[in-house]
């Protein structure tokens, strides 16, 4: 079973505030996910990478940044956090694309104040 | 682009009956992949069961679904609801050539009462 590990698991900021979620994931897998989770929106995609030094954007992009420093590292950076960013945030990877199973990390609950 | 739709937000059962929640989706790639993911509460979603071969039955976990590309649809099915199934299920899609790109739909929460 893939092992993806988020962290901080809450986090409260206020508005204007900079964020930092992290994940990591050490089963080698090449892609890694940043989702939001919202009631009545389901999984949105923010950002997601192939690799060390790579970023995609996802469907939701505006407001997040993300790095992907190695292969196990991947950050969501969230540099003047508004409330319309609160949310349940999950990391996922998966060992090739979006074809292949994703496994999920346990989540970020964050909430901006 | 891609879109995935669940028509039902809420499904609610009686323990012993059958399951069917809606997936319908669009996409311009012929050969999409489609999945259920099952997320419990307080837990992260997984895998339930995915599929890509057209009109073949997948099964996983007592669930199956079948793909069909004639009418764009993967609806997920049980033959008896228990109460161990109450939780939130997503459709999602694999469709464009960029990898990466999973659609997720907007999830349907199945809960089962006794």
């Amino acid at each position: 079973e893939a092992a993806v590990t988020q962290s901080p698991r809450n986090k409260v900021t206020v508005t204007g505030g900079n964020v930092t979620l992290s994940c990591r994931q050490t089963n080698s897998h090449n892609y890694m996910y940043w989702y939001r989770q919202d009631t009545g929106h389901g999984l949105r995609l923010i950002h997601y990478s192939y690799g060390a030094g790579n970023l995609q954007i996802g469907d939701v992009p505006d407001g997040y940044k993300a790095t992907r420093t190695t292969q196990e590292d991947f950050f969501l950076l969230l540099e003047l956090a508004s409330p319309s960013q609160t949310s349940l945030y999950f990391c996922a990877s998966s060992e090739e694309g979006s074809a292949e199973t994703l496994y999920f990390g346990s989540g970020t609950r964050l909430t901006v104040l | 682009g891609d879109s995935v739709t669940q028509t039902e937000g809420l499904v609610t059962l009686t323990e012993g009956l059958p399951v069917m929640l809606n997936c319908t989706y669009q996409t311009i790639y012929s050969n999409p992949f489609l999945f259920w993911y099952v997320q419990h509460l307080n837990e992260s979603p997984r895998l339930l069961l995915k599929s890509f071969t057209d009109n073949k039955r997948t099964e996983h976990q007592g669930f199956h679904a079948t793909l069909h590309k004639s009418s764009s649809s993967f609806h997920l099915q049980k033959s008896s609801a228990q109460l161990s199934d109450s939780a939130l299920y997503y459709c999602a899609l694999s469709g464009t050539q960029v990898v990466g790109q999973l659609t997720f739909g907007r999830g349907t929460r199945l809960q089962v009462y006794a």
